[in-house]
């Protein structure tokens, strides 16, 4: 079935630690994106890319990196810098131009050991 | 983008119809609204976007005023499994600052027997 696969479900960070989460698309999809969500908050962007090897900083990208080596994968990796790492992280893609309809993954919650 | 406003919760008996509003009065001439939803612990799932005219899908219809300051999401026979967190967005249309949503805190809808 075509979707967005995130892995793992559930992932715990020991103090000082990098932690990466992943997220692979097989819709075909030329952008993707990723968000954090706090209890009851919204979502906030942290990364999207539009195109392969290229991405752009979201409204909390510090402690936060990505990289876009494949169309299918946009991995994001939780640096030490984060000092709140603990949050439901969603990722999303982007079906077109003309519209703003993204589909996204079931979500990985990251907590801190 | 312009800004939504939503009731923090609602709740509807089942198989009544669920009437969700949204208040955008800043909305500009390009701008489209969109709905998503958000089942507990899972990611947002697209519903329905519009312009200007009403609109209707296989999962609810979208009602928006002449003035296009407000809309009306409305699932016809709410179920037990359309509790969740509903999100109005207002976005332009068309690709430009990596189509960035910016999702509030919605609206928990709760279907109750």
């Amino acid at each position: 079935d075509g979707g967005i696969t995130q892995s793992p479900k559930y992932l715990f960070r020991k103090e000082g630690q990098n932690v990466t989460l992943s997220c692979e698309q097989n819709l075909n999809h030329d952008a993707m994106y990723w968000y954090r969500q706090d209890p009851g908050q919204g979502l906030r962007l942290i990364y999207y890319s539009q195109i392969v090897n290229d991405f752009q900083k979201g409204d909390i990208a510090e402690g936060y990196s990505v990289s876009r080596e494949k169309k299918e994968s946009f991995p994001l990796t939780v640096t030490s810098a984060q000092k709140n790492p603990t949050a439901f992280y969603l990722c999303a893609s982007h079906q077109g131009r003309a519209k703003n309809i993204q589909y996204f993954g079931a979500g990985t919650r990251l907590s801190v050991l | 983008d312009a800004k939504t406003t939503q009731p923090p919760s609602m709740d509807c008996a089942e198989g009544r119809a669920a009437n969700l509003p949204c208040n955008h009065s800043t909305i500009s001439g390009n701008e489209y609204v969109y709905w998503y939803r958000q089942i507990h612990s899972q990611g947002p799932q697209y519903i329905i976007h519009g312009l200007k005219n009403n609109e209707t899908n296989e999962m609810a219809s979208l009602i928006i005023t002449e003035d296009r300051k407000s809309s009306t999401l409305i699932l016809p026979h709410a179920t037990l499994r359309d509790t969740a967190v509903y999100y109005c967005i207002v976005r332009v249309g068309v690709t430009g600052g990596g189509n960035k949503l910016t999702f509030g805190t919605g609206t928990q809808l709760k279907v109750e027997l």
